[in-house]
């Protein structure tokens, strides 16, 4: 069965310090990968994705997502938090371009302590 | 703003009410998405409009039904809702066939049923 999991539900980093939040994914065939923002009171908005190509994938706001396939993980990182980074973070996976084949993962709280 | 709007924003109802909630895009996409966010639980899909498919989750109750007169407008009819039905309810868009389904959302409606 396909999933998507993230096992932290809170993260905790102090400003200035670099920041990963980890997600791994089970899907059969090549995964299309993806992360979504959740500030307070708003929608998901769309970070980054992974499609194919470069295992390094850069995005919104200074984020970035390595895509490592033995390891079938896609962790997001930054190298410098800002307090601004605060919010709620989903990784999501689908195995197909369809509409209904997306997965999201139940979603890691990030704080960051001025 | 992502181009996707919904109204309203908050909507409190009682178990015996019946109210609709809209949903908006201006992206030009083909495929729109209600999804419901409750505290500490993965994103549920609850309903897909595409070009390609129409898709129910059946674990949805009936007591909701969707509607999609266009590929611009979504409408989530609700009836004899449950206070455990309290939560916020997201709608996205799509263009299928590109992208990948990198899914774009509105902000959210908070429903609170009494």
């Amino acid at each position: 069965a396909q999933s998507v999991a993230q096992p932290e539900d809170q993260v905790n980093v102090a400003e200035g310090n670099p920041l990963t939040v980890k997600c791994t994914y089970s899907v059969s065939g090549n995964p299309y990968l993806f992360w979504y923002v959740q500030y307070p009171n708003r929608g998901l908005q769309f970070l980054l994705k992974y499609i194919t190509g470069d295992n390094l994938v850069k995005g919104s706001y200074g984020f970035e997502a390595e895509f490592n396939k033995s390891q079938t993980s896609f962790h997001l990182k930054k190298p410098s938090a800002l307090v601004s980074d605060s919010a709620l973070y989903f990784c999501a996976v689908s195995y197909y371009s369809s509409a209904s084949k997306i997965i999201f993962g139940s979603g890691t709280r990030l704080s960051i302590r001025p | 703003e992502t181009g996707v709007t919904q109204t309203p924003r908050h909507l409190v109802m009682g178990m015996t009410n019946k109210k609709s909630l809209k949903c908006e895009q201006h992206l030009g996409h083909n495929a729109m998405y209600w999804y419901k966010q409750s505290a500490k639980k993965p994103l549920e899909l609850m309903f897909v409009y595409s070009l390609e498919e129409r898709v129910e989750n059946n674990s949805v109750p009936s007591r909701f039904s969707p509607e999609c007169p266009n590929s611009s407008h979504l409408f989530l009819h609700l009836h004899t809702l449950q206070p455990e039905d309290s939560a916020l309810y997201l709608c996205a868009s799509s263009q299928t066939g590109t992208d990948q389904d990198t899914q774009y959302f509105g902000p959210g409606t908070r429903l609170t049923v009494l």
